[in-house]
C-alpha cells in the first residue's frame, strides 16, 4: 500500500509570492491534516479536511488555506509569503476522524522563503 | 503556556543505555497519547499509542501515562544506533477530532 505522498518535496519562493502544496493520502483515507514544523515552534496543526469539508482549523492567519477534492487529495495554499513561513509542511492522512485513528505522515514539503 | 511541553534538548547516550523522554501537558481534556519517531528528512511515524493511565510495553519501548500529573514518558531499553532520531510526544482530544498537539521533540543520538 502506497504511503502518503507530498509534492513538491522542496520549494524556494520569495516574499510576497504564493505557493500551493499537494498531498495525496493513503488509498481509502478520507481525512487529511496539515502541520507546519519549524525548529522554534515544533509541529503545529494547520487544518484538517474530511470528505471535502474543513473540520478543524489551527491558529494560523487567513493567508493559510486549504481544500480537499473528491478523491481525498488535498492542497494547501499560502498567499503573500513571509520569511517566517519557511518550514517543513507535513500532511497526515487517516481513515477516520476519531482521535484514536492512526495518522500517517508524508515526508513533507520543505519551503524556503527568501 | 503551551498545551504540550517537551524539553527539546538533544540527548546522547551510549549503545545499550536506557533512554528516558517525557512531556507534560496542561489540557486535561486530552484523551489519547502518542509518541512519534522522526528520522531526518522523513515524516513522523507512530511509535506508541495509549489512552489510559499506566504503562504500555512494545518490545524495547515502554510508554507511561499519568493523567493525574498530566505527565507522559517514553523509555527505550537497550538502545541501538538505529534508534537515533527525533522523538515527539503528541496528544489528541476526543472522538471526532484529529488535531494532534505536539511537543517540540527530543533529538536522540545513540553512540555505538
Amino acid at each position: 500500500k502506497a504511503g502518503v505522498t507530498q509534492t513538491p518535496r522542496y520549494l524556494i519562493k520569495t516574499r510576497g509570492q504564493q505557493v500551493t502544496l499537494s498531498c495525496s493520502p493513503i488509498s481509502g483515507h478520507r481525512s487529511v491534516s496539515w502541520y507546519q514544523q519549524t525548529p522554534g515552534q515544533g509541529l503545529q496543526f494547520l487544518f484538517e479536511y474530511f470528505s471535502e469539508t474543513q473540520r478543524n482549523k489551527g491558529n494560523f492567519p487567513g493567508r493559510f488555506s486549504g481544500r480537499q477534492f473528491s478523491n481525498s487529495r488535498s492542497e494547501m495554499n499560502v498567499s503573500t509569503l513571509e520569511l517566517g513561513d519557511s518550514a517543513l509542511y507535513l500532511c497526515a492522512s487517516s481513515s477516520g476522524t476519531s482521535g484514536r485513528d492512526e495518522q500517517f505522515f508524508g515526508p513533507g514539503t520543505r519551503l524556503t522563503v527568501l | 503556556q503551551k498545551e504540550v511541553e517537551q524539553d527539546p534538548g538533544p540527548l546522547s547516550v551510549p549503545e545499550g543505555a536506557i533512554v528516558s523522554l517525557n512531556c507534560t501537558y496542561s489540557n486535561s481534556a486530552f484523551q489519547y497519547f502518542m509518541w512519534y519517531r522522526q528520522y531526518s528528512r522523513k515524516g513522523p511515524e507512530l511509535l506508541m499509542y495509549t489512552y489510559s493511565s499506566g504503562n504500555k510495553e512494545d518490545g524495547r519501548f515502554t510508554a507511561q501515562v499519568d493523567k493525574s500529573s498530566k505527565y507522559i514518558s517514553l523509555f527505550i531499553r537497550d538502545s541501538q544506533p538505529s534508534d537515533s532520531a527525533t522523538y515527539l510526544c503528541a496528544m489528541s482530544l476526543y472522538y471526532g477530532n484529529n488535531r494532534l498537539a505536539f511537543g517540540k521533540g527530543n533529538q536522540v543520538v545513540v553512540i555505538p
